[in-house]
């Protein structure tokens, strides 16, 4: 498809489930991110992959928290355990690479967000 | 700790007038500033860009100023219309923009006619 693509649209899971949310970036795109949205907060910023390697997981909450990405495009989040607070939006954006410490565009654009409700 | 803090949660404007939204930063390494605009439902698209080597950039109906002795940015849109009713989140990075980002708890803006 033309923009990202994230499945599913909406998740309503059981306290102690283990979940998994998918992101299919816009093709061609080497970095992707995923963020999470809880409620009245603003996004926060959870991993980057640059190609297949994760150069930065610092936003990760918890080791219940994991990601991974494949092949350079598709990437699973995934939440074990799932506990009340990880209700959320979950949001994923990819973009083209730009050389790091250049003062140059880097725009992410977003998918349309995974809406994770834990009972 | 907020890194970007957007402190007005909404502001209402009549359709035609300017729109002001700002964004108060506290990190002195971030070097580029992003404005997305958000609609219910649907993620953040992106609007206007500045990086720190400039204090305004203009496109279109839009302008974003930044003051970086004040760590302060503000977004412009004139004329308001309608169609600009949205939550706004003004976002910061360092190092070009290259790594994640960081988001302010936006400004749901609304164009009364």
């Amino acid at each position: 498809g033309a923009g990202v693509s994230q499945s599913p649209s909406n998740k309503v899971t059981e306290k102690g489930k283990d979940v998994e949310l998918r992101c299919d970036p816009i093709s061609g795109h080497t970095a992707l991110y995923w963020y999470r949205q809880s409620l009245g907060q603003g996004l926060e910023f959870l991993i980057y992959f640059q190609g297949n390697s994760a150069p930065d997981k610092s936003g990760l909450p918890s080791d219940r928290f994991s990601a991974e990405r494949t092949g350079g495009s598709v990437s699973t989040l995934t939440i074990q355990r799932t506990q009340q607070e990880d209700s959320a939006v979950y949001l994923c954006a990819s973009s083209t690479p730009r050389d790091r410490g250049s003062i140059a565009k880097n725009i992410q654009y977003f998918g349309a967000g995974t809406r994770l409700s834990v009972l | 700790d907020q890194q970007v803090k957007q402190n007005s949660p909404s502001l209402s404007v009549q359709e035609g007038r300017i729109s002001i939204l700002n964004c108060d930063y506290t990190n002195s390494m971030f070097d580029y500033f992003l404005w997305y605009k958000k609609y219910p439902a649907e993620g953040p698209t992106f609007l206007i860009s500045i990086s720190s080597i400039k204090d305004k950039n203009e496109d279109g109906r839009f302008t974003v100023f930044l003051n970086k002795s004040a760590k302060h940015l503000s977004l412009h849109i004139v004329p308001s219309q309608p169609g600009d009713s949205a939550v706004y989140f003004c976002a910061a990075a360092s190092g070009g923009g290259a790594d994640g980002l960081t988001f302010g708890k936006g400004t749901h803006l609304i164009i009364q006619p």
